[in-house]
């Protein structure tokens, strides 16, 4: 199975700050590379698609990038609604797996 | 709107069974794969399941793999997914997800979840 590795584990930081969050699979999986939104007891919300293709509805301020073993989800001016954990998922090979999860907490 | 709605969960003891449902709205069910996520409690999202359109391809995790069986039922809207031999670990907040598009992932489309917990 090819592993995904979120880093940080947990970021703090302020409204309108800017905030990155990587993800690294174990091998390469392309660009199918998604990236969710969970809220507590809240199913997750598709945020990212295709590494870098926003998802219907998502604010601009959300960002994606990276192909291959190294991606990167931007947050630009942060909201508050914006808190919560975030998960990338890799769909380049069976079983789909997922990251542990950056959790966004407000400072 | 996209609709889907778990039910069936609740508390079963260990080597028990339970059978989820899931039912959709919103969309041409028999065009689809649906997937079943799990989350352990205060843990991140793990893949379990998928069935695609027509019952052809079915997927499983490792981790249910040989206990848990996953099918549908086009006229009724539904998915399902047994679940045998259940063990502790498998205590989860189940959903299942659609992907987005005619794709089998990633989900754009979720359940509110269903709570599993094994426990004697």
């Amino acid at each position: 199975d090819i592993q995904m590795t979120q880093f940080p584990s947990s970021v703090s930081a302020s409204v309108g700050e800017r905030v990155t969050i990587s993800c690294r699979a174990s091998q390469g999986v392309g660009s199918w590379l998604a990236w969710y939104q969970q809220k507590p007891e809240k199913a997750p919300q598709l945020l990212i698609y295709a590494a870098s293709n926003l998802e219907t509805g998502v604010p601009s301020r959300f960002t994606g990038s990276g192909s291959g073993t190294n991606f990167t989800l931007i947050i630009n001016s942060l909201q508050p609604e914006d808190f919560g954990i975030y998960y990338c998922q890799q769909t380049n090979n069976f079983p789909p797996t997922f990251g542990q999860g950056t959790r966004l907490e407000m400072k | 709107d996209v609709q889907l709605v778990e039910s069936g969960g609740g508390l079963v003891q260990p080597g028990g069974s339970l059978r989820l449902s899931c039912v959709v709205s919103g969309f041409n069910f028999r065009s689809y794969g649906i997937n079943w996520v799990r989350q352990a409690p205060g843990k991140g999202l793990e893949w379990a399941s998928y069935i695609s359109r027509g019952s052809s391809t079915i997927f499983y995790a490792d981790s249910v793999k040989g206990r848990f069986t996953i099918s549908r039922d086009d006229a009724k809207n539904s998915v399902y997914l047994q679940m045998n031999s259940l063990r502790a670990d498998d205590t989860a907040v189940y959903y299942c997800a659609r992907g987005r598009g005619a794709a089998a992932h990633p989900y754009a489309h979720w359940g509110q979840g269903i709570l599993v917990t094994v426990s004697s």
